[in-house]
């Protein structure tokens, strides 16, 4: 049964470097069938993609956040893990990690198929 | 940049039939998007409802449909239950490794 777990800290000041890590459980990370990847939601708004994390280290990101995110793998712990810089209180939202299904045994899915809890990461002076 | 665009609300009659879309301000959808659709409800993770345009995820019931319409991807909800009420949104798959997700619809069964 696979899980998803984010943890991090629920505070961050104005312009210090936010930093949230996935604990993925069930599975392994140590895949090619797989895409690792955040989300965050602020407080009434819709989600937003981040960017993902293949298995190897190469990493894609949301254009609009590209300078400030770095995602970072480590398939010895079985977790990935989410930094920005910067952070402002525009930064303030509820951040999912997710499992990207990139394929099956015959076609190519690329779609969102597992989601952690959420954690909500405020920040704040 | 391209944005993918949602009807921001929508309404449906409990057993009536609402179709939510997901288009493009510059272009069309298609299914080398890999259309997927998402159900949240307040306080919740998002759930899986579609993949791959047309394709159920496990455990949701066959009410639920995706399509492509035209130059949109499509939701289609028949026979609609209160439980329904939520926030549905739609995903697609950019290439070169990038998703974009829309804005999302804010569905009201009543």
């Amino acid at each position: 049964h696979l899980q998803l777990q984010e943890s991090g800290p629920g505070l961050v000041k104005p312009s210090e470097t936010l930093s949230l890590t996935c604990t993925v459980s069930g599975d392994s990370i140590n895949s090619d069938t797989y895409f690792w990847g955040w989300i965050r939601q602020p407080p009434g708004k819709g989600l937003e993609w981040i960017g993902v994390i293949y298995y190897s280290g190469s990493t894609y990101y949301n254009p609009s956040l590209k300078s400030r995110v770095t995602l970072s793998v480590d398939t010895s712990k079985n977790h990935f893990s989410l930094k920005v810089l910067s952070v402002t209180v525009a930064d303030t939202a509820v951040y999912y990690c997710a499992r990207v299904l990139r394929k099956d045994s015959s076609d190519l899915l690329y779609y969102f198929d597992h989601w952690g809890q959420g954690t909500l990461v405020t920040v704040s002076s | 940049q391209t944005v993918v665009t949602q009807e921001p609300s929508f309404s449906v009659s409990p057993g009536g039939t609402v179709t939510l879309t997901c288009g493009l301000s510059s272009g069309s959808v298609s299914t080398s998007n890999y259309p997927s659709w998402y159900q949240q409800t307040p306080g919740q993770s998002p759930r899986t409802l579609i993949y791959r345009t047309n394709i159920r995820s496990s455990g949701v019931p066959d009410r639920f449909s995706g399509s492509i319409l035209g130059n949109k991807a499509a939701l289609t909800i028949t026979g609609a239950q209160a439980d329904d009420e939520s926030d549905y949104y739609c995903v697609l798959y950019w290439g070169g490794g990038l998703w974009v997700f829309g804005g999302g619809t804010k569905l009201t069964v009543l």
